[in-house]
């Protein structure tokens, strides 16, 4: 089954920028959707198709995908943004099955 | 406002059974896949099963294929996991979530899953 690789932690001042990884086998190739969770709280949306945003998600949040890796892009990292986050992709090579990464903890210093 | 309202959780015995709904508001409930999202105790997010607009196409991962089934009624809005031979690794909370192609836009708060003696 398909594999989806993520840091467990990554570290960020306020106002500076934070990037999160996302390995996979050929994963530019795949379209990638990340999700953002805080603590005690349900998954929310913030990049789908590599990278468009919903509605309602502020312009700092970017992300890109290319080779055999996907990154969500943080600037000006704020206080609120303290959460974890986790990438997706759908994998077509077998029986509908929807493939998660393994979820990186951001923590603003 | 979209609203997904998950029920039915609880602790069950192994080899119990239990059934989750999720209630649906806000948007077209028929319109859409719906899935169910699970995510063990401090751990990741794990995609259960989904179910197409008119049921006639369900899916599974495969260590649920055979003991849960999943179901909707657009009548009612709702959204079911019936979940049989339990064991301790379903434990987990159960997320409803509705599915845009194959990304999931929007999701419900919850319902924790205990599976212990």
């Amino acid at each position: 089954s398909y594999v989806l690789t993520q840091p467990p932690s990554v570290s960020v001042a306020p106002g500076k920028t934070a990037r999160i990884t996302c390995g996979g086998n050929n994963i530019g190739s795949k379209s990638v959707h990340w999700y953002q969770q805080k603590p005690g709280q349900a998954p929310v949306l913030v990049i789908y198709y590599d990278s468009d945003r919903p509605s309602g998600i502020p312009e700092r949040f970017s992300g890109s995908n290319s080779g055999n890796t996907a990154t969500l892009t943080i600037s000006r990292v704020e206080a609120g943004d303290e959460a974890d986050y986790y990438c997706q992709v759908w994998d077509s090579s077998s029986d509908h099955n929807y493939v998660f990464g393994t979820g990186t903890k951001v923590t603003v210093l | 406002e979209v609203q997904l309202v998950e029920s039915g959780g609880g602790l069950v015995q192994p080899g119990g059974s239990l059934r989750l709904s999720c209630a649906a508001s806000g948007f077209t409930f028929s319109s859409y896949w719906m899935s169910w999202v699970r995510q063990a105790p401090g751990k990741g997010l794990e995609w259960v099963a989904n179910i197409k607009q008119d049921g006639s196409e369900k899916y599974y991962v495969d260590s649920v294929k055979g003991r849960f089934t999943i179901s909707r009624d657009n009548a009612k809005n709702s959204l079911y996991l019936q979940m049989n031979s339990l064991r301790a690794e379903d434990t987990a909370v159960y997320y409803c979530a509705s599915q845009d192609d194959v990304y999931f836009d929007y999701w419900g708060q919850g319902t924790l899953v205990t599976v212990s003696s």
